[in-house]
């Protein structure tokens, strides 16, 4: 089973639509993250949380919000979905203090709004 | 945040070593350089991190000149499967979630 898991893989919804990404993880750590991916173009980060208590706005976080509900889950929100949030999302997560401090990716959520 | 550039995309053929570089002329004395591998569909992969000289593991080296201005991800013998997107990232390892920014990265083709 994957440490950091994403529900759900695919979905595809309309305009003004309310729709909630969740990732897992079984990797024990505190620090967690969710990218959004454009075709072409790297990854950009939406929100991350370095604990439950912690939540922070990352580079593009209009339109979007959290909830880190315990250690192990972190849910996406998108309150109405459109058009131009169509793309793939990822989470991620990190352990504090590690020294490389390297990121734990999921699979990723492949979004459609139409 | 230091910005980093690499080259769009790259072709090589099955066999041959691939070296990629990355410049990065404002890296802070704190920020550390790290590459990561994707691939269609999947999440990023880290590859191999370092600070300065040379950082080798079993999937690859990392170049790091003495200024630390630029550096140069080198892949030996290449084969099909190394067909990825190549991230260059620079940053602090204490704020390295949130400050890392990965940008276009370097699509590598590897060719039979």
């Amino acid at each position: 089973d994957a440490d950091v898991t994403q529900t759900p893989r695919n979905r595809i919804t309309k305009t003004g639509k309310r729709i909630m990404l969740e990732c897992s993880q079984t990797k024990g750590h505190d620090r967690m993250y969710w990218y959004r991916q454009d075709p072409g173009l790297g990854l950009r980060l939406i929100y991350y949380s370095f604990d439950v208590k912690d939540i922070n706005k990352g580079e593009i976080s209009d339109g979007y919000s959290v909830s880190r509900q315990a250690q192990a889950k972190f849910s996406l929100s998108l309150e109405s979905a459109i058009p131009n949030q169509t793309a793939l999302y990822f989470c991620a997560t990190s352990e504090r203090g590690r020294y490389t401090g390297e990121l734990f990716f999921g699979e990723g959520s492949r979004l459609t709004v139409l | 945040l230091a910005k980093t550039t690499q080259p769009i995309s790259m072709d090589s053929y099955e066999g041959q070593e691939v070296n990629i570089t990355c410049s990065h002329n404002n890296i802070a004395t704190n920020d550390y350089i790290t590459w990561y591998q994707q691939f269609p569909s999947q999440g990023p992969r880290f590859i191999i991190q370092g600070y300065k000289t040379k950082v080798t593991n079993e999937v690859a080296s990392l170049f790091i000149p003495a200024d630390r201005k630029s550096s140069t991800l080198s892949l030996p013998r290449v084969s099909l499967s190394d067909t990825a997107v190549y991230y260059c990232l620079v940053g602090a390892l204490d704020n390295y979630g949130q400050n890392f920014v990965f940008g276009p990265g370097t699509r590598l083709s590897v060719l039979p």
